[in-house]
Protein backbone atom coordinates (compact mmCIF):
# COMPACT_ATOMS: atom_id res chain seq x y z
CA UNK A 1 0.00 0.00 0.00
CA UNK A 2 1.31 3.53 -1.08
CA UNK A 3 2.05 5.42 1.98
CA UNK A 4 1.19 9.43 1.97
CA UNK A 5 2.99 11.67 -0.81
CA UNK A 6 4.37 15.14 -0.49
CA UNK A 7 6.06 17.47 -2.80
CA UNK A 8 7.89 19.43 -2.88
CA UNK A 9 10.13 17.68 -0.44
CA UNK A 10 12.22 20.66 0.08
CA UNK A 11 11.43 24.42 -0.59
CA UNK A 12 13.83 27.85 -0.11
CA UNK A 13 12.16 31.16 -0.64
CA UNK A 14 12.22 34.84 0.46
CA UNK A 15 10.07 36.28 2.76
CA UNK A 16 6.52 37.76 1.46
CA UNK A 17 7.09 35.35 -1.50
CA UNK A 18 4.47 32.44 -1.63
CA UNK A 19 4.67 28.76 -2.00
CA UNK A 20 2.33 25.87 -1.99
CA UNK A 21 2.83 22.19 -1.21
CA UNK A 22 0.89 19.42 -2.26
CA UNK A 23 -0.47 16.01 -0.79
CA UNK A 24 -1.77 13.08 -2.05
CA UNK A 25 -3.16 11.03 1.18
CA UNK A 26 -3.25 6.92 1.22
CA UNK A 27 -6.24 5.92 -1.11
CA UNK A 28 -9.60 5.40 0.92
CA UNK A 29 -8.61 8.07 3.32
CA UNK A 30 -11.35 10.27 4.48
CA UNK A 31 -9.59 12.76 6.93
CA UNK A 32 -6.53 14.54 5.84
CA UNK A 33 -4.06 16.78 8.48
CA UNK A 34 -2.05 19.36 7.61
CA UNK A 35 0.80 19.90 10.78
CA UNK A 36 3.63 22.06 11.05
CA UNK A 37 6.69 21.05 12.80
CA UNK A 38 8.69 23.68 14.06
CA UNK A 39 12.40 22.12 14.84
CA UNK A 40 12.72 20.44 18.52
CA UNK A 41 9.50 20.49 18.42
CA UNK A 42 6.32 18.30 18.05
CA UNK A 43 3.73 19.01 15.44
CA UNK A 44 1.07 21.06 15.72
CA UNK A 45 -2.19 20.93 13.78
CA UNK A 46 -3.07 23.82 11.45
CA UNK A 47 -6.30 22.12 9.54
CA UNK A 48 -7.73 19.06 9.32
CA UNK A 49 -10.44 17.76 6.76
CA UNK A 50 -13.11 15.22 6.69
CA UNK A 51 -13.48 14.45 2.99
CA UNK A 52 -13.71 18.09 1.29
CA UNK A 53 -14.73 19.37 4.09
CA UNK A 54 -12.91 21.49 6.79
CA UNK A 55 -13.30 20.31 9.70
CA UNK A 56 -10.87 22.07 12.46
CA UNK A 57 -9.17 25.39 11.13
CA UNK A 58 -8.77 26.83 14.22
CA UNK A 59 -5.15 27.06 14.65
CA UNK A 60 -4.32 28.01 10.95
CA UNK A 61 -3.27 31.58 10.26
CA UNK A 62 -5.87 32.45 8.35
CA UNK A 63 -4.66 36.11 6.97
CA UNK A 64 -1.65 34.31 5.25
CA UNK A 65 -2.14 30.31 4.97
CA UNK A 66 -4.79 28.90 2.94
CA UNK A 67 -5.57 25.06 2.13
CA UNK A 68 -8.32 23.07 0.25
CA UNK A 69 -9.16 19.39 -0.79
CA UNK A 70 -11.44 20.54 -3.64
CA UNK A 71 -12.44 16.62 -4.64
CA UNK A 72 -11.99 15.11 -1.14
CA UNK A 73 -8.70 13.37 -2.22
CA UNK A 74 -5.31 15.62 -2.64
CA UNK A 75 -4.85 18.65 -0.89
CA UNK A 76 -2.63 21.79 -1.05
CA UNK A 77 -1.52 24.20 1.60
CA UNK A 78 -0.91 27.77 0.61
CA UNK A 79 1.75 30.53 2.23
CA UNK A 80 1.17 33.96 0.87
CA UNK A 81 2.74 35.81 1.95
CA UNK A 82 5.83 33.97 3.91
CA UNK A 83 7.42 34.68 6.83
CA UNK A 84 10.59 34.04 8.26
CA UNK A 85 8.58 32.28 11.43
CA UNK A 86 7.17 30.29 8.77
CA UNK A 87 10.36 27.88 8.69
CA UNK A 88 9.78 24.74 9.70
CA UNK A 89 8.70 21.09 8.26
CA UNK A 90 5.25 21.16 6.91
CA UNK A 91 3.54 17.43 7.59
CA UNK A 92 0.69 15.82 5.81
CA UNK A 93 -1.22 12.75 7.14
CA UNK A 94 -4.03 10.91 6.78
CA UNK A 95 -6.43 8.58 8.55
CA UNK A 96 -9.20 6.80 7.56
CA UNK A 97 -11.22 8.35 9.60
CA UNK A 98 -11.24 10.90 12.31
CA UNK A 99 -10.75 8.84 15.18
CA UNK A 100 -8.45 6.56 13.32
CA UNK A 101 -4.86 6.50 13.44
CA UNK A 102 -2.88 8.75 11.22
CA UNK A 103 0.14 8.27 8.79
CA UNK A 104 2.42 10.89 7.51
CA UNK A 105 4.13 11.69 5.01
CA UNK A 106 7.57 12.44 4.69
CA UNK A 107 6.69 16.35 4.78
CA UNK A 108 8.04 19.34 3.17
CA UNK A 109 11.12 21.23 4.36
CA UNK A 110 10.61 24.92 3.87
CA UNK A 111 13.07 27.81 4.90
CA UNK A 112 11.91 31.03 4.78
CA UNK A 113 14.95 33.85 3.64
CA UNK B 1 -4.82 23.72 28.82
CA UNK B 2 -3.96 20.28 26.96
CA UNK B 3 -1.03 19.34 26.79
CA UNK B 4 1.27 16.14 26.43
CA UNK B 5 4.94 16.38 27.88
CA UNK B 6 8.13 13.82 27.95
CA UNK B 7 10.17 13.27 31.29
CA UNK B 8 13.27 13.49 29.30
CA UNK B 9 14.20 15.36 26.25
CA UNK B 10 17.24 12.55 25.54
CA UNK B 11 17.97 8.52 26.48
CA UNK B 12 21.31 7.07 25.58
CA UNK B 13 21.45 3.57 25.58
CA UNK B 14 23.32 0.42 24.87
CA UNK B 15 22.57 -1.82 22.46
CA UNK B 16 20.47 -5.04 23.34
CA UNK B 17 19.68 -3.01 26.48
CA UNK B 18 16.08 -2.21 27.44
CA UNK B 19 14.83 1.38 26.64
CA UNK B 20 11.73 3.15 28.05
CA UNK B 21 10.29 6.19 27.18
CA UNK B 22 8.00 8.42 29.23
CA UNK B 23 5.84 10.54 28.70
CA UNK B 24 2.99 12.68 31.04
CA UNK B 25 -0.84 13.68 29.98
CA UNK B 26 -2.60 16.84 31.84
CA UNK B 27 -6.07 15.51 30.45
CA UNK B 28 -7.90 13.24 32.20
CA UNK B 29 -10.68 13.42 29.25
CA UNK B 30 -7.82 11.90 26.90
CA UNK B 31 -9.15 8.17 25.19
CA UNK B 32 -6.41 7.53 22.96
CA UNK B 33 -2.82 8.04 23.42
CA UNK B 34 -0.42 6.84 20.37
CA UNK B 35 3.96 6.96 20.18
CA UNK B 36 5.24 7.97 17.37
CA UNK B 37 9.36 7.61 15.85
CA UNK B 38 11.06 10.54 14.07
CA UNK B 39 13.94 9.51 11.93
CA UNK B 40 15.76 12.58 10.74
CA UNK B 41 13.96 13.81 7.58
CA UNK B 42 11.45 11.74 7.77
CA UNK B 43 7.79 12.13 9.19
CA UNK B 44 6.57 10.59 12.08
CA UNK B 45 5.93 6.85 11.78
CA UNK B 46 3.37 4.69 13.68
CA UNK B 47 5.00 2.26 16.70
CA UNK B 48 1.81 1.63 18.43
CA UNK B 49 -1.52 3.18 20.19
CA UNK B 50 -3.63 2.23 23.44
CA UNK B 51 -7.32 3.14 23.86
CA UNK B 52 -7.80 4.67 27.30
CA UNK B 53 -9.80 1.39 28.28
CA UNK B 54 -6.28 -0.66 28.23
CA UNK B 55 -3.48 -0.11 30.52
CA UNK B 56 -1.38 -2.35 28.64
CA UNK B 57 -0.90 -3.18 24.87
CA UNK B 58 2.37 -5.05 23.02
CA UNK B 59 3.71 -4.71 19.64
CA UNK B 60 6.77 -6.22 17.97
CA UNK B 61 9.65 -5.61 20.76
CA UNK B 62 7.65 -2.79 21.26
CA UNK B 63 5.09 -2.23 25.00
CA UNK B 64 2.69 0.69 25.49
CA UNK B 65 1.70 0.85 29.39
CA UNK B 66 -0.94 3.38 30.50
CA UNK B 67 -1.69 4.64 34.13
CA UNK B 68 -4.71 6.95 34.19
CA UNK B 69 -4.74 7.13 37.85
CA UNK B 70 -1.61 9.40 37.42
CA UNK B 71 -1.89 10.10 33.94
CA UNK B 72 0.85 8.67 32.80
CA UNK B 73 2.30 6.74 29.55
CA UNK B 74 5.27 4.91 28.30
CA UNK B 75 7.15 3.16 25.77
CA UNK B 76 8.98 0.24 26.40
CA UNK B 77 11.69 -0.93 23.68
CA UNK B 78 13.20 -4.87 23.70
CA UNK B 79 16.76 -5.68 23.21
CA UNK B 80 17.21 -1.83 21.71
CA UNK B 81 19.00 -2.01 18.23
CA UNK B 82 20.93 0.71 16.12
CA UNK B 83 17.82 1.44 13.83
CA UNK B 84 15.62 2.46 16.89
CA UNK B 85 17.76 5.84 17.51
CA UNK B 86 15.39 7.97 16.22
CA UNK B 87 12.84 11.05 18.13
CA UNK B 88 10.16 9.25 19.91
CA UNK B 89 6.87 11.58 20.37
CA UNK B 90 3.89 10.58 22.02
CA UNK B 91 0.63 12.07 21.55
CA UNK B 92 -2.90 12.56 23.17
CA UNK B 93 -6.06 12.38 21.11
CA UNK B 94 -9.45 13.08 22.82
CA UNK B 95 -12.69 12.06 21.65
CA UNK B 96 -11.38 12.45 17.67
CA UNK B 97 -10.67 16.03 18.16
CA UNK B 98 -7.11 16.94 16.98
CA UNK B 99 -3.89 15.17 17.94
CA UNK B 100 -1.65 16.38 20.24
CA UNK B 101 1.77 15.93 20.36
CA UNK B 102 4.57 16.02 23.22
CA UNK B 103 8.35 17.63 22.07
CA UNK B 104 9.75 14.23 21.66
CA UNK B 105 12.33 12.32 23.56
CA UNK B 106 15.64 11.77 21.55
CA UNK B 107 16.59 8.02 22.07
CA UNK B 108 20.60 7.58 20.91
CA UNK B 109 21.58 3.56 20.75
CA UNK B 110 25.32 2.74 21.01
CA UNK B 111 26.42 -0.94 19.64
Amino acid sequence: EAGVAQSPRYKIIEKRQSVAFWCNPISGHATLYWYQQILGQGPKLLIQFQNNGVVDDSQLPKDRFSAERLKGVDSTLKIQPAKLEDSAVYLCASSLSYDKTQYFGPGTRLLVL
Amino acid sequence: GESVGLHLPTLSVQEGDNSIINCAYSNSASDYFIWYKQESGKGPQFIIDIRSNMDKRQGQRVTVLLNKTVKHLSLQIAATQPGDSAVYFCAENIRGTALIFGKGTTLSVSS
